[in-house]
Order: structure tokens, then sequence, then C-alpha cells
């Protein structure tokens, strides 16, 4: 089993849809990263996330540390946010991060 | 634009060679981070170093080796390629502690024939 695990996998949406990434893990961590890369490659960082719950403009991420688990939300999904995003894990007892496997989400019009 | 370059963009070369990956952070970014991304196995961190010092490890290599300079850029090194170290090798920097937010570079696509 994966240290770090995301679902779904895949995910497909009609523009304007409200989206939820869910990111579930087993280690103790210092932080959480929530993580967009885009279909040429380019990795953008969304969110860092230690406790608690983050806005972005349409992108809000939320955390619970008792329940080793993280939610990414997109509000108003759009074409442009078709992209793989990726939760990742600081874990404090390896000192390294843990990557989840991504969801590729696909908004059409 | 994060802020963070690396060179060269796409390499090729040939099994048992060695290469280079260079990477310059963000201005007064501190650490610097190296990661791996094959298609069979996703994103896997490899090193991160702070001014100039290793300070965690992830799943590197032996053959695998990096330093960061007293300007506090940074180098990969990789040797005696295997066909299976091709992959895009991002580099990404942050100010300090690892669980702050980090910027990537644009990665370099490393083919090994």
């Amino acid at each position: 089993k994966n240290e770090v695990e995301q679902s779904p996998q895949n995910l497909t949406a009609q523009e304007g849809e409200f989206i939820t990434i869910n990111c579930s893990y087993s280690v103790g961590i210092s932080a959480l990263h929530w993580l967009q890369q885009h279909p040429g490659g380019g990795i953008v960082s969304l969110f860092m996330l230690s406790s608690g719950k983050k806005k972005h403009g349409r992108l809000i991420a939320t955390i619970n540390i008792q329940e080793k688990h993280s939610s990414l939300h997109i509000t108003a999904s759009h074409p442009r946010d078709s992209a793989v995003y990726i939760c990742a894990v600081w874990s404090f007892n390896t000192d390294k991060l843990i990557f989840g496997t991504g969801t590729r989400l696909q908004v059409f019009p | 634009d994060s802020g963070v370059t690396q060179t060269p963009k796409h390499l090729i070369t040939a099994t048992g060679q060695r290469v280079t990956l260079r990477c310059s952070p963000r201005s007064g970014d501190l650490s610097v981070y190296w990661y791996q991304q094959s298609l069979d196995q996703g994103l896997q961190f490899l090193i991160q170093y702070y001014n100039g010092e290793e300070r965690a490890k992830g799943n590197i290599l032996e053959r695998f080796s990096a330093q960061q300079f007293p300007d506090l850029h940074s180098e990969l090194n990789l040797s005696s390629l295997e066909l299976g170290d091709s992959a895009l090798y991002f580099c990404a920097s942050s100010v300090d502690e690892p669980y702050n937010e980090q910027f990537f570079g644009p990665g370099t696509r490393l083919t090994v024939l």
C-alpha cells in the first residue's frame, strides 16, 4: 500500500462543476503540498498546508491531521484547470517528500 | 515563471555515460530539491540541499550525486547511465524548511539511448 493515496485517479467534469480530489496518507507529516502539473510538464505549487484550510481564487485546500486526509476543491471548474493534481507529504519520520500518484482532471466546455 | 532555472532543457545520451544537470534557485532561497519523474514510478524525491549542506535524502541511487555551491546553484550528476534513468528531472527551491512552499523549475528531460 502506498504511503500517499489519491482518489480518484482520473476525473472528467463539465465546465462549471465543483471538483473534489482526495488525498490520504499513512505517515506522520510536517506539511502537505498540493501541486499542479500541466500537460507540458511544468509543476506549480498550489498550496502548502500543515493545518486547517487555505483558499486561493477558485481553489480551496483542507487538511484533517487527525484523520490523515486532505482535499482539494475547485469551484466553477474551467477547461484551463485540466491538469494532473499531485498530493505530496513531508514525512517527519523519514525526512523526505512522498508523492501520491496524481489525479488526472479533464474539464470539458 | 517560478524564478527557478534549469539547464539543459533536453539531454540525449547513451548508456554508460555521465551527465550533469544544473539548477539555479529563486533569489533568496536557500534550499534546493531534486526530483525524478519517470513514466512508471511517478514523481520521486531524490535529495535536498540547504545552504550548501545535504539536508535530506530520498530515493537517490549511488550512481547519482548532487552538490550545492556557495552561490546556491546546484548540480545533479548522473553516471553510468542506464535506459531506466530516462526521465524528467525537476529542481525546486524554497526559502528554508522543506515544508515551506516550493517553486519548481521547468525540468530537464533526459533520454538515455
